[in-house]
């Protein structure tokens, strides 16, 4: 079972554009959301991470928008720039538990 | 870069062999984590040690298994390989991995491994 669901799978935006992935989870004892940026041959790495307190968090051209009522969480990319194109990948996890929990990924294809 | 190594890179072998994927975590990460990565089912984690001791196991197959060492490097060990364990495997590490809080899970570059 898919504790967090991402989407769309694929993604391509025009440079300049916003990038926009959507990530929904069940388990409502999630207390902290981060996305990972994956590039081709090397591993996962922290983008940005939100806890459910706020609704919002922005880091530069990355913005978190968190919806806690209906669980649901997303990851917006302002000014998409082709540098930008790799798998991006929504997670999950409780605090005291260990496990990240992953969403399926989303492969970000900014075209010049 | 995120400081955490793994070795080898890529592993080719054969259905019914032992592999051993090694992992060393950042200078001062306590938790190591390792997590499969495939195509059918995207990234999972398999378990974590912290301080040389096991601390959470996920969806780990018993032929699986790991250690962590006093230096804090750890192994992954793979036996009885089956055409479907091929895979990319990541080794994390963070900070304490306790139930007091939730530290960056900082990730390796992976090691490919494919079974014929």
């Amino acid at each position: 079972q898919q504790q967090v669901k991402q989407s769309p799978q694929s993604l391509i935006v025009q440079k300049g554009g916003i990038s926009i992935i959507n990530c929904a989870y069940e388990n409502t004892a999630f207390d902290y959301f981060p996305w990972y940026q994956q590039f081709p041959g090397k591993g996962p790495a922290l983008l940005i991470a939100i806890r459910p307190d706020v609704s919002e968090k922005k880091e530069g051209r990355f913005t978190i928008s968190f919806n806690k009522s209906a669980k649901q969480f997303s990851l917006h990319i302002m000014d998409s720039q082709p540098g930008d194109s790799a798998t991006y990948f929504c997670a999950a996890i409780q605090t005291g538990a260990n496990n990240l929990f992953f969403g399926t990924g989303t492969r970000l294809t900014v075209i010049p | 870069d995120s400081g955490v190594t793994q070795t080898p890179k890529h592993l080719i072998t054969a259905t019914g062999q032992r592999v051993t994927l090694r992992c060393s975590p950042r200078s001062g990460d306590l938790s190591v984590y390792w997590y499969q990565q495939s195509l059918d089912q995207g990234l999972q984690f398999l378990i974590q040690y912290y301080n040389g001791e096991e601390r959470a196991k996920g969806n780990i197959l018993e032929r699986f298994s790991a250690q962590q060492f006093p230096d804090l490097h750890s192994e992954l060990n793979l036996s009885s390989l089956e055409l479907g364990d091929s895979a990319l495997y990541f080794c994390a590490s963070s900070v304490t991995g306790t139930s007091q809080r939730t530290d960056t899970q900082y990730f390796g570059p992976g090691t490919r491994l494919t079974v014929l």
